[in-house]
């Protein structure tokens, strides 16, 4: 079974860098994921899409701050030099045969 | 700029129907495929459904299959949710998303979001 498994919050402080986990399940290690931003009140932004070999396509006007990396069934998403408006929930997604599937996502507060 | 608007939401009783839409806008609507994903209060986000650039091919999550039906009128640019046999965890935000790439199914990431629409299904 397809299933994104991520913690359900993180925290750094104003400047600092963080690093947030999407885990994949057993047998489903080269999956490609994407990472959403959503900010309170808001619907989701689109940040990138993560290739399992680390390879990553932002979004438009998705600062270079962001970044992704992979490692076998693990993606993350590093957010350097943290800002009070990335406060915020971060969601990964990945996509299977006849299914989308979200990570129950990552509130991230910024000390 | 992609520009994606839903409406359609609002209370109903449980048992009863809704039809969700989105209009789109800012890209060459018929060459991409589209999804509803819905988010209930204070919870995350939940994929519900998914439809092909032509309208040929639809998915939907096991939560909603046989109660809600996806489509589309290219002609119009708009994305559309039936939603029959409403139920009080349906109760949720619902957002249309287009996918990344033209061409691709729903098995891509989605780029781009609406602002969402409240359904709220109680008595």
């Amino acid at each position: 079974q397809l299933v994104l498994t991520q913690s359900p919050s993180a925290s750094a402080s104003l400047g600092a860098s963080v690093k947030l986990t999407c885990t994949l399940s057993t047998g489903h290690s080269s999956y490609a994921i994407a990472w959403h931003q959503q900010q309170p009140e808001r619907g989701p932004r689109y940040l990138m899409q993560l290739n399992s070999d680390g390879s990553h396509t932002k979004g438009n006007g998705i600062p270079d701050r962001f970044s992704g990396s992979s490692s076998g069934a693990e993606r993350y998403l590093t957010i350097s030099s943290l800002q009070s408006e990335d406060e915020a929930d971060y969601y990964c997604q990945t996509w299977g045969t006849g299914i989308v599937v979200f990570g129950g996502g990552t509130k991230l507060t910024v000390l | 700029d992609v520009q994606l608007v839903e409406s359609g939401g609002g209370l109903v009783q449980p048992g009863g129907s809704l039809r969700l839409s989105c209009a789109a806008s800012g890209f060459t609507f018929n060459n991409y495929a589209m999804s509803w994903v819905r988010q209930a209060p204070g919870k995350g986000l939940e994929w519900v459904s998914a439809i092909s650039g032509s309208g040929g091919s639809t998915n939907y999550a096991d939560s909603v299959k046989g109660r809600f039906s996806i489509s589309r009128d290219n002609s119009k640019n708009t994305l559309y949710l039936q939603m029959n046999i409403l139920r009080a965890e349906d109760t949720a935000v619902y957002y249309c998303a287009k996918v990344l790439h033209p061409g691709y199914s729903y098995a891509d990431p989605s780029d781009s979001w609406g602002q969402g629409t409240l359904v709220t299904v109680s008595s």
